[in-house]
């Protein structure tokens, strides 16, 4: 079975820096990513780790230790729009050339002025 | 142009009805998938089928069944609908491999709010 860990709701300053924390317990892992999803929309991609490390893109980063099942990401100079949910999601190969995707429950992060 | 769309974007219907949700993917893809997310916003995987094989979620009742006409396209029927169905439905798309890496982004439709009365 699997098992993916996020913290429900964070709250933090406009112009700050949050960081959202994912933990795992997963058999057969090929990468994790991270989603956005505002309200009433589609989830949208941000990031994917594979190797263990920093991934940085602009003003979101995010970082893997597989030995750990661990992952965060990082929202720096927050903004007003990042008020959002973050899904944390974990992949899985599951068999036959196939592989699954299984979201953590999401984390509510919002930003104040 | 819209990547992976989906109709309709809303659905209302009685109790012990059967509906279907139609999906398309112009990306190439060659797997697509169906989520749902309840109430509480947890997202959670249903089907995921590509050319070779559809793997079914095991908590998923057999009321719910995909159809794939095509490479583009996974429709999700659902037969005698209960309250319990009503929630936000999401159709994804990726491609499994490229170049011998894993690339597994999945690309999400606008979803499809459901609503059993």
């Amino acid at each position: 079975g699997q098992n993916i860990d996020q913290p429900t709701e964070m709250t933090a300053t406009e112009g700050a820096i949050v960081q959202i924390n994912c933990t795992y317990q997963t058999s057969g892992f090929n990468g994790l990513f991270w989603y956005q999803q505002h309200a009433g929309e589609a989830p949208t991609f941000l990031s994917y780790n594979v190797l263990d490390g920093l991934e940085e893109k602009g003003r979101f980063s995010s970082f893997l230790s597989r030995s750990k099942g661990y992952s965060y990401l990082l929202l720096k100079e927050l903004q007003m729009k990042d008020s959002a949910s973050y899904l944390c999601a974990v992949v899985r190969y599951s068999g036959a050339g196939s592989y699954q995707l299984t979201f953590g429950k999401g984390t509510k992060l919002s930003v104040i002025p | 142009d819209t990547a992976v769309s989906q109709t309709p974007k809303y659905l209302v219907t009685q109790m012990g009805n059967d509906k279907s949700i139609k999906c398309e993917q112009n990306l190439g893809h060659d797997t697509m998938y169906w989520y749902k997310q309840d109430s509480k916003k947890f997202l959670k995987i249903m089907f995921s089928y590509n050319n070779k094989e559809l793997i079914i979620n095991e908590t998923v009742p057999n009321r719910f069944s995909p159809k794939s006409p095509d490479k583009a396209h996974l429709n999700l029927h659902i037969n005698s609908l209960e309250l319990g169905d009503s929630a936000v439905y999401f159709c994804a798309s990726s491609q499994q491999w490229e170049d011998s890496r894993v690339v597994n982004e999945q690309f999400f439709g606008p979803g499809t709010r459901l609503t059993v009365l």
